[in-house]
Formats: structure tokens, sequence, C-alpha cells
């Protein structure tokens, strides 16, 4: 069964510092992985998704994620943080071909202005 | 478009009730999934439904239940309420309903049992 780990349940940087937000998956199959983000008393928001295409996937609000096979990875990262970005992110990967995701147990991002 | 809708946005009940949330996907998208997030278990999967018909079911116990509607609504039911249920239940919709689908959460329903 898929499985994925998110190393960091709360990740804190300065405003205008790289943002890194680590997602490491098992899946026995080739993944699909997403990316999401939750913000307080909201719903999750699509940030971004592997399907196989590019290793590199860029996403919405300057995100983006690289996928390595090698390393069982999909990290998040964003050059410059900012304010807006604190809220807690998912990462995910899809069980096969079914509409059905495995969730990471969430990183929280604070943003120090 | 108009984006996922749940309702209600709160609800509390008390343990041995049921309760019955309801879920208005994205026009157009036939596949529902629900999700129950709570602060220890995290975001977990309980069931998904495509043109009416549940397709995938995660590991909860038979109280917990759902349908979808030729309109693609969906509603999802818990009876026989514990405290453990009290979570977040969150509603996504997709067009496609397969594993490489992005899907769309509403807002979620809060219940709290008490």
């Amino acid at each position: 069964a898929q499985s994925v780990t998110q190393l960091g349940s709360h990740v804190s940087v300065s405003e205008g510092a790289l943002v890194l937000l680590r997602c490491n998956y098992s899946s026995s199959v080739p993944p699909y992985l997403f990316w999401y983000v939750q913000y307080p008393n909201q719903g999750l928001q699509l940030l971004l998704k592997y399907t196989s295409a590019a290793t590199l996937v860029k996403g919405i609000n300057g995100f983006e994620a690289e996928f390595k096979k090698s390393e069982t990875s999909f990290h998040l990262t964003k050059p410059s943080a900012h304010m807006s970005d604190a809220a807690e992110y998912f990462c995910a990967v899809s069980e096969g071909g079914a509409q059905k995701l495995v969730f990471g147990q969430g990183t929280r991002l604070t943003i120090n202005p | 478009k108009a984006g996922v809708t749940q309702t209600p946005r709160y609800l509390i009940k008390t343990r041995g009730q049921q309760v019955t949330l309801s879920c208005s996907p994205i026009s157009g998208h036939r596949s529902v999934s629900w999700y129950q997030q709570t602060p220890g278990q995290g975001l977990q999967f309980l069931f998904e439904y495509f043109s009416e018909t549940q397709r995938n079911k995660g590991n909860f116990p038979g109280r917990f239940s759902g349908r979808q509607f030729s309109n693609s609504r969906s509603e999802m039911n818990v009876s026989t309420l514990e405290l453990g249920d009290s979570a977040l239940y969150l509603c996504a919709s997709s067009f496609r309903g397969q594993g490489d689908s992005p899907l769309h959460f509403g807002n979620g329903t809060r219940l709290t049992v008490t």
C-alpha cells in the first residue's frame, strides 16, 4: 500500500527565505503525487501535481516540486517566502488509478517577519 | 463556476445520535470523495462515488455510509455517533474520477460529538 511521510510537522522560515517542505512516498507502482495547501477554516487547495510528465512541476503561488524516483521524494520549494504562505501543507499519493488519496501528516509553515 | 459546497458548516451532536452531511460538487463533476480530518489521524479517506456507484471505501466501520444522487450531489451519514467521530469532514469532487485527477475540496463540515 502507498504511504507518505512528511519530514517536519512544523517548519518556520523568515520572510524572503527559501521554503523547503519534504515529502517521501512509498509506492509499488509509478505514483501520482500531489501537494495541497490548507488555510485556517478552509478546505484543501491544489498547489501542484506530478503525473509522470516533467519531473520538475510548477504550481501556483510560485511553488514547485521535483519528483526524484531514486530517492522516492517529492519535495516542495519556493525561492522566497511570503507572509501569505503561512498555512498547512499536505503531500499526497494516489493509490494506483483510483480516485483515492493517501495523505501525509502535514507540515505547518510559519513565516517570520 | 461555483466551488464544492458543503452544508452545514458546523454541527453539534450527542453520542448515540446520527448525522447526515451534504455535499454539492462542482457542476459537471461526477466523482465525489469524502475525507475525515482529525488532529490525531490526519486526513483519512472515507469513500468515493462515481455516477451514483461507490467505487472505493476506506477503512471505517459500517456506521459510516454515503450515497450519491443522479445530479452528483452526495450525502454521508454517520449513525450511533461516538466521541471519536468529532472531526472536520471534507468533501471533494473531480471530473474524471481517476488517480491523476486533482480533487477540488469544499470547506468542510465540522462535527462535534458531546
